[in-house]
């Protein structure tokens, strides 16, 4: 029979556009956040982290914000370029082990 | 630094056949981790070490996955025998402090076609 894969949540962008890449954790205890870009035929690649007691932290056109009352996480890349194009998976760190989202595909049409 | 690095980058195999997996970690890091990505399961915990010493396992799928970290520099992934359902992607990711929640670093991985 024919498989059924995972269908990514898709995010389509202009060039130069800022994108916004939303993600909700599940666990209330988790203290450590990450967010992860993947390419094709690539490992996941660190992007930018953030601990449980900060709201907001800062990289290089990326920025994460964490929302502990909502368990919401989302990551804002600004002046998005075509190598932006992968995806892009949040990741929560419970007890060492990191638990990973399903991943959003971001898009950036020239 | 090299980064993580795994070998074989691609594997194809026969069902029924043993598979050997293997990871260099970065130097310095105490926590190795085995990762398997595919599109039905998205990215998936199989097994952790830290300090060469297996912590979690409760990943692995079944008895014919069996993984070994006997120094800090190499890791195994083993799967014998292979069965066609177990292609995937398969990661090795590193970090210096999995109690501190440190960053993990991921390899290139290893592409797994069994036929």
């Amino acid at each position: 029979g024919e498989s059924v894969g995972l269908h990514l949540p898709t995010l389509s962008v202009q060039e130069g556009d800022n994108s916004i890449i939303n993600c909700a954790y599940s666990n209330s205890a988790s203290d450590y956040f990450i967010w992860y870009k993947q390419e094709s035929g690539k490992g996941p690649q660190f992007i930018i982290d953030i601990r449980s007691n900060m709201d907001k932290r800062q990289g290089q056109r990326v920025t994460v914000l964490l929302n502990k009352t909502v368990k919401h996480l989302s990551l804002q890349i600004a002046a998005t370029q075509p190598g932006d194009s992968a995806v892009y998976f949040c990741a929560e760190n419970m007890a060492g082990k990191l638990i990973f989202g399903q991943g959003t595909e971001l898009s950036v049409k020239p | 630094d090299a980064g993580v690095i795994q070998s074989p980058r691609h594997e194809v195999t026969e069902m029924g056949q043993e598979v050997t997996l293997r990871c260099k970690p970065i130097s310095g890091h105490n926590s190795l981790f085995w990762y398997r990505q595919t599109m039905m399961r998205g990215l998936e915990l199989l097994i952790y070490f830290n300090n060469n010493v297996p912590i979690d396992d409760s990943g692995m799928p079944e008895d014919r996955f069996s993984a070994k970290m006997p120094n800090a520099s190499f890791s195994t992934l083993k799967i014998q025998p292979s069965e066609p359902r177990d292609s995937a992607v398969y990661f090795c990711a590193t970090c210096g402090k999995w109690d501190h929640a440190d960053t993990q670093y991921f390899g290139p991985g290893t592409r797994l076609t069994v036929l």
